[in-house]
């Protein structure tokens, strides 16, 4: 079974500060590992995938298969990135059902 | 635009009435799937549909049901709805299973009373 797990619920970091969130998974395969986002009262939007490689609005996502994660990165955290971030996965030997973690809430003090 | 269109997107009813949200989606994607988000639960996957006429249960399916006639609809249907089914529901797309990405819809309030 495929699972997803974010431990930190909520996140709250100063203007200018690094933010990380943590994500970690358990999958029997290759998985897509994804960063989706909502900002308040908004419809989730992909923020990143890990097989594209690519900075979104200053964020990074690395997966390490060794340690099952896929933490997402930020060096210089801004306001604009208060939003509720949710990590998920999919992958062929579930049919590509896409399973998302409790998502985190991220704050951004000014 | 592509978009995902899902209706109505506030709802109140009374347990008991069957009701339909409706979900469509201009992108001619194959796969379609409705979330139920829920504070501190996160999205749960209440059915997805690879393909028309193909569906299958997700994590959360109890209570509700689904149909794909056509590519671009897939609507959600509760056909006794109870208090526990209030939630915030979403639908989403996609072209690949999800490869590039799901295209979400605005999201459906439910509450039952």
């Amino acid at each position: 079974a495929q699972r997803v797990t974010q431990p930190e619920k909520l996140l709250s970091v100063f203007k200018g500060a690094p933010v990380e969130l943590k994500c970690n998974y358990s999958y029997s395969g290759s998985p897509e590992l994804f960063w989706y986002v909502q900002y308040s009262r908004q419809r989730l939007q992909l923020l990143l995938r890990h097989i594209s490689r690519e900075s979104i609005k200053g964020f990074t996502a690395d997966l390490n298969k060794g340690e099952t994660s896929f933490h997402l990165k930020k060096p210089f955290a801004q306001e604009e990135d208060s939003a509720m971030y949710y990590c998920a996965l999919s992958g062929l030997s579930n049919d590509y059902k896409l399973s998302f973690g409790a998502g985190t809430t991220v704050t951004v003090r000014a | 635009e592509a978009q995902v269109t899902q209706n109505p997107r506030y709802l109140i009813t009374v347990t008991g009435k069957k009701l339909t949200v409706t979900c469509s989606q201009n992108m001619n994607h194959e796969y379609m799937s409705w979330y139920r988000q829920d504070p501190g639960l996160g999205l749960r996957q209440i059915y997805y549909s690879m393909n028309v006429e193909v569906t299958d249960k997700g994590d959360v399916p109890e209570g509700y049901k689904v149909s794909r006639k056509e590519k671009r609809n897939f609507p959600l249907i509760l056909e006794s709805p109870s208090p526990n089914q209030t939630s915030l529901y979403f639908c989403a797309s996609s072209d690949t299973g999800g490869v590039n990405g799901y295209t979400f819809g605005s999201g459906t309030r439910l509450t039952v009373v």
